[in-house]
């Protein structure tokens, strides 16, 4: 059965920390690894990854996949109150259609 | 750009009753999915469509749940009869096509009392 495990489940950090999110994932036919942030209801996008190595950059948050070892990372820098939210991670896998399978989030919380 | 829309955006309903979502995605945007999303865990995808065909149902509850896509853009949901178990956020989102990042609607709070 398709999976994706994230760690920590929750995170508390006072501003200024960097903290490094985890998303380790075994599934059949892997296509891409995705990065939501939610904060209320809806996620909203931060990245996609398909290719091992490759850091992908938005201001103070980055994300790595590594295809061999099965896991991600996202990266957040110089925290802020305002990056306090769920972090959702998501892989997109299977054969002929492919579909999303949602990990159960790292609930971060930034002390000002 | 409209980002994607749902309605309601609560629900309060008894066991055994029914009740209907509605979705209207970002004009152009080929993929639509409906997620539930119960307290504390992440989103379960429930039905992917591709224009008006099913990609994936594999976890829809079929015996109660059913989802349709009029003429491959809004959609609705469907619940019939509820379960206490079925109290969630429905999630709808959209993507251009099944390669590219999903857009999420506000989602619909559901209780089942």
């Amino acid at each position: 059965e398709d999976k994706v495990v994230q760690s920590p489940l929750s995170l508390v950090v006072h501003e200024g920390d960097t903290v490094t999110l985890n998303c380790s994932y075994e599934v059949t036919n892997f296509r891409s690894l995705l990065w939501y942030k939610q904060e209320k209801k809806a996620p909203t996008f931060l990245f996609m990854l398909t290719s091992s190595g490759i850091e992908k950059k938005s201001g103070r948050l980055s994300s790595i996949l590594d295809k061999k070892e099965l896991f991600s990372i996202l990266n957040i820098t110089a925290t802020q109150t305002g990056d306090s939210a769920v972090y959702l991670c998501a892989v997109e896998a299977g054969t002929g259609g492919f579909k999303t399978i949602f990990g159960a989030g790292t609930r971060l919380f930034v002390k000002a | 750009e409209a980002g994607v829309a749902q309605s309601p955006r609560y629900k309060i309903i008894e066991k055994r009753q029914s009740v209907a979502f509605w979705c209207n995605p970002i004009s152009g945007h080929a993929t639509l999915y409906w997620y539930q999303q119960i307290l504390g865990q992440g989103p379960k995808l429930l039905i992917q469509f591709q224009n008006n065909g099913v990609v994936d149902d594999s976890q829809l509850p079929k015996d109660r749940f059913s989802a349709e896509r009029l003429k491959g853009v809004d959609s609705t949901l469907k619940i019939q009869p509820a379960k206490l178990e079925d109290s969630a956020v429905y999630l709808c989102a959209s993507s251009l096509d099944s390669t590219y990042e999903q857009y999420f609607g506000p989602g619909t709070r559901l209780t089942v009392t």
